[in-house]
């Protein structure tokens, strides 16, 4: 089975502009979660989908916006960009939402913000 | 505030040594527990995860979860340079659907 799959590897861009990320889900699961990672604060969880709907969402500003499609696919959209928006974002699904279900994380979308 | 501890390290094991990572966590509602590796300029990695208090071993890992001590820890027999990478210990509460995230331990495993 394919492996979470995240487009594009790498973004370059500068403060004031928008940028979407996206994201495809291993075949099957219907659960993607998104994570914003830097040196200085780690892993921080951004949102949530399952089956189109936001299920739970991070403490960010609202800058930070994502959606799912009824394929799965999700995407995530960051407005206005800011220098501390620089970071690797990260893309996990798991087959449904339950609290013992495994996160398989993608390879990561790596943010340049100059 | 949930949060997830760990010792930053970094943690250097001598090859073939027992390396042990520690975890602590907040939220005692806290139902499902994972440790992740992760390599420098790669994504985290799913090693192991555990729900029951107790152990729970595979192959060269062990995972240690002691509710009542909010505690999970990560043991790596026979260590090998390969295991050198940043462990991620991952935390999910109930009826919470993500993760809650240490901010890793760097494991230095020296030839």
């Amino acid at each position: 089975k394919a492996g979470v799959t995240q487009t594009p590897r790498y973004l370059i861009k500068t403060r004031g502009q928008q940028v979407t990320l996206s994201c495809s889900p291993i075949s099957g699961h219907r659960s993607v979660s998104w994570y914003q990672q830097t040196p200085g604060q780690g892993l921080q969880f951004l949102f949530e989908y399952f089956s189109e709907t936001q299920r739970n969402k991070g403490n960010f500003p609202g800058r930070f916006s994502g959606r799912q499609f009824s394929n799965s696919r999700s995407e995530m959209n960051v407005s206005t960009l800011e220098l501390g928006d620089s970071a690797l974002y990260l893309c996990a699904s798991s087959y449904l939402a339950r609290e013992t279900d495994t996160q398989y994380f993608g390879p990561g979308t790596r943010l340049t913000v100059l | 505030q949930k949060e997830v501890e760990q010792n930053s390290g970094p943690l250097s094991v001598p090859e073939g040594a027992i390396a042990s990572l520690n975890c602590t966590y907040s939220d005692r509602g806290s139902q499902s527990f994972f440790w992740y590796r992760q390599y420098s300029g790669k994504s985290p990695e799913l090693i192991m995860f555990i729900y029951s208090n107790g152990d729970k071993e595979d192959g060269r890992f062990t995972a240690q979860l002691n509710k009542a001590s909010q505690y999970v820890s990560l043991l790596i027999r026979d260590s090998q340079p390969s295991d050198s990478a940043t462990y991620l210990c991952a935390v999910r509460g109930r009826s919470q659907g993500n993760l809650i995230f240490g901010k890793g331990t760097k494991l230095s495993v020296k030839p």
